[in-house]
């Protein structure tokens, strides 16, 4: 069974523009969450869908929004980037939101200039 | 707010050492406590993970404990091998996962 996998692997942006990220879970699986990875905050989550609704959002500002398509395929968008969202962005899918384990992806590495 | 933490952020050790990795955790209602490994640049893959009714899980040379009464977790690596370097994190919850900073790992041949 394949894993989650994201697209772009790698991406360079300048300051003001946008971005569009794409995750694919695992075959059968219905929840995606997404998390920010920076050398100075660690591991940060992002928000979580479930059947196309966001079902939990983290503390981050409005300019981070995502969906969900019926195939439970997901996509976050960054507006107006900034420099320091500069970072590695990890899609990870389970079965159901709570389930035991998230299965993540290999992410995606933003740069902005 | 649930906070989780890792120290040391770093640990170099030679091969053959049996290693113990720490992690603490502020609030002793967590859901589950799952330990990840990364590789520079790649994404996280879980390798243990301790539901909140357990003590203990083992896979082949690792064995996680946890403790919600002092709130820790230890991760436990027999007999340390090069292949074990990477940063090891630990993460409470089960829907917003709250990850600790890490610990990178180098085992030396």
């Amino acid at each position: 069974k394949a894993g989650v996998t994201q697209t772009p692997r790698y991406l360079i942006k300048t300051r003001g523009q946008q971005v569009t990220l794409s995750c694919s879970p695992i075959s059968g699986h219905r929840s995606v969450s997404w998390y920010q990875q920076t050398p100075g905050q660690g591991l940060q989550f992002l928000f979580e869908y479930f059947s196309e609704t966001q079902r939990n959002k983290g503390n981050f500002p409005g300019r981070f929004s995502g969906r969900q398509f019926s195939n439970s395929r997901s996509e976050m968008n960054v507006s107006t980037l900034e420099l320091g969202d500069s970072a590695l962005y990890l899609c990870a899918s389970s079965l159901e939101p709570g389930a035991d384990t998230q299965y993540f992806g290999p992410g995606t590495r933003l740069t902005v200039l | 707010k649930q906070e989780v933490t890792q120290i040391p952020a770093a640990l170099s050790v030679p091969e053959g050492e049996n290693l113990v990795l720490n992690c603490s955790f502020t609030d002793s209602a967590i859901y589950n406590l799952q330990w990840f490994r990364q590789d520079p640049g790649k994404g996280l893959t879980s390798l243990l993970l301790i539901q909140s009714s357990q003590r203990e899980q083992t896979s082949g040379r690792l064995n996680a404990s946890l403790d919600k009464s002092s709130g820790r977790s230890t991760l436990y690596i027999a007999a340390s091998q090069p292949g074990d370097s990477a940063t090891y994190l630990c993460a409470s919850g089960s829907e917003k996962l709250v990850f600790g900073k890490g610990m990178k790992l180098t085992v030396n041949p």
